[in-house]
Order: C-alpha cells, then structure tokens, then sequence
C-alpha cells in the first residue's frame, strides 16, 4: 500500500513564526501536491512538484514556498505565518500527473495564533 | 479554480438506504475521481471514471458521467454506518491538477 506521512497532526504557531510542514512517500511517486482544505470551499491547490527541484503554483501559492530535494519528501514552508493561514494541510503523491490516482496523507491541522 | 460543485452539501439517511450524490463541473475532463474523507482524516480514493466511460461499479459504490451535461453521480447501496463521511469529487482535465470540490458530508444513521 502506498504510504503518505505528515510530519504532525496538529500544529500551533504564533503569527510571524516559519512554519515547515513536511510530507514524505514511500512508493516513488514522481508527483507531490500540496492543498489546503478549509470548511465550505473543498480542497485548494497551493503547490505541486513532478520532479525533484521542480515546482509549480497552484491557486493559491501567496504566503507559501515549498522544497523539493528529495523524491520521497515534499515541504510546504510558511515563511512568516498568519492567523488566514489557519487550516487543513493535506499533502498527496501520484505516479503520474493528473489524470492518475492521488494518495493523501493524514493532514495537519495548523491553527496560527 | 473551483470547478467541480457537489450537491447535495449535506445528506443524512438511515442505515440500508441508498445514497446519491451529484457532481457538476465546468470544462471539459479526462477523468473524474471521488473520494472520501472521514472527519479529520486524509481523502481516499474510491474510484475513477474515465471521459468515455459512462458507468463504473465496485462494490456498493456506483458511478454515472454524462458529459453532455458535465455532472456525475455517486450512488452508494445498502448504506452502513461506516459510510458516514464527506465525499468529494475530483475532476482532470488539461491541466496538470485535479480540481476538487466542496463536498457532500453524508451521514448514515444507525
């Protein structure tokens, strides 16, 4: 079974602070995703990686960065944190870019104080 | 961008019904996926309907596309308890990402 770990389930951090969520998979996927889900508006696209050292935006990429060194391991990173950025973080991996299947994670409930 | 719409945002029945719901999206897809997240849990996929397919079964689950009206349903059969969570469709097309909407939280009442 492919396997997608969050680093926390649940984070809190004081406004302004760095944040670094990290998301590991073990099935090789070469695609990582990395959303934001909030109450009434489904999931939300930050960013996605289809190769190490690549990165693309999504729909909301403003507050965001994220790393890829790695395959195995996406980081999504909140340069400095802000209370609009509380939410759901869900990371995800596939083999291939969409259409393909997506695996998700456990989330991270961030709350920014 | 938002594309696909779920409808019902909410559906409670009694354990032993059947469930429906409905997906509308916007452009043209390849694809169209759903998933299900139980509360405060990651999204697992249950299945994948293909832009040429127009019906796909496994297990309980039942899924329909029409293209011509851009909408797809979900039918879940005989309905346990265990079934309580949002489903969420998810729609490919030209672009390299998936477009997930709003969801439908279903709740199955023992």
């Amino acid at each position: 079974d492919v396997k997608v770990t969050q680093s926390s389930r649940y984070l809190v951090k004081r406004t302004g602070e760095k944040v670094f969520l990290e998301c590991v998979q073990d099935m090789d996927h070469e695609n990582m995703f990395w959303y934001r889900q909030d109450p009434g508006l489904g999931l939300r696209l930050i960013y996605f990686s289809y190769d190490v050292k690549m990165k693309e935006k999504g729909d909301i990429p403003e507050g965001y960065s994220v790393s890829r060194e790695k395959k195995e391991r996406f980081s999504l990173i909140l340069e400095s944190a802000s209370t609009n950025q509380t939410s759901m973080y869900l990371c995800a991996s596939s083999f291939r870019i969409a259409p393909d299947t997506q695996y998700f994670g456990p989330g991270t409930r961030l709350t920014v104080l | 961008s938002q594309q696909g719409e779920e409808d019902p945002q909410a559906l409670s029945i009694q354990e032993g019904e059947n469930a429906t719901m409905n997906c509308s999206y916007k452009t043209s897809i390849n694809n169209l996926q759903w998933y299900r997240q139980n509360s405060g849990r990651g999204l697992v996929h249950l299945i994948l309907i293909r832009s040429n397919e127009r019906e796909k079964h496994s297990g309980r689950l039942r899924v329909t596309l029409d293209t011509s009206k851009k909408s797809s349903s979900l039918l879940i059969t005989a309905s346990r308890a265990a079934d309580t969570a949002s489903y969420f469709c998810a729609s490919s097309g030209s672009a390299r990402q998936l477009t997930f909407g709003s969801g439908t939280q279903l709740t199955v009442l023992p």
